[in-house]
């Protein structure tokens, strides 16, 4: 089955540590997000990628990093200038042009 | 921002009562889509509606697109438990499926 898969789904992470938030998908989309969403709120996004080896910022990039060495892979890493970083990350893909979002099933990180 | 805000926040109804939520946005858009969340979960597609449409239909979902108010409306008809969950709508202002997602509303269905 085609899906996208967001390991681990829960990770904490102590004062001052990186933490690295792992999303594949297996659907050969060229798109890829990440959002951040806290709790009883929307979601922000924080980096997107529409192609391999390129990515851009989105509204709250900062304290964020990602990288996109292979289509299938996008992977999140929280550093430690993130002040508040704990939340639900969602990853996201989908193929280009007009069409939705598939999501994975998020990482709940919780800063300890 | 250019986040949209969704109507009401939260909606209590029985199951077999429709249920509506409202979108509004700001700028105009490419298109415009709404999801599902259950508890935990991550989100689940709907159903999208370009710009240039004015309503789309999906199984038990309706929805409609008023561009010269900025806003849309997602209707459930018919209610199951099952529906319990987040809604949100998302726009795509740009073109280039950026995605800006509103601030959801809270569906509880009771039997």
């Amino acid at each position: 089955d085609g899906g996208i898969t967001q390991s681990p789904k829960y990770l904490f992470r102590k004062e001052g540590q990186n933490v690295t938030l792992s999303c594949e998908q297996n659907l050969n989309h060229d798109a890829m997000y990440w959002y951040r969403q806290d709790p009883g709120q929307g979601l922000r996004l924080i980096y997107y990628s529409q192609i391999v080896n390129d990515f851009q910022k989105g509204d709250i990039a900062e304290g964020y990093s990602v990288s996109r060495e292979k289509k299938e892979s996008f992977p999140l890493t929280v550093t430690s200038a993130q002040k508040n970083p704990t939340a639900f990350y969602l990853c996201a893909s989908s193929i280009t042009g007009v069409y939705g979002y598939t999501f994975g099933s998020g990482t709940r990180l919780t800063v300890v | 921002s250019q986040q949209g805000e969704e109507d009401p926040q939260a909606l209590s109804i029985q199951e077999g009562e429709n249920a509506t939520m409202n979108c509004s946005y700001k700028t105009s858009i490419n298109n415009l889509q709404w999801y599902r969340q259950n508890s935990g979960r991550g989100l689940v597609h709907l159903i999208l509606i370009r710009s240039n449409e004015r309503e789309k239909h999906s199984g038990r979902l309706r929805v409609t697109l008023d561009t010269s108010k900025k806003s849309s409306s997602l209707l459930i008809t018919a209610s199951r438990a099952a529906d319990t969950a987040s809604y949100f709508c998302a726009t795509d202002f740009t073109g280039f499926q950026k995605l800006v997602f509103g601030t959801g509303t809270r569906l509880l269905v009771s039997p």
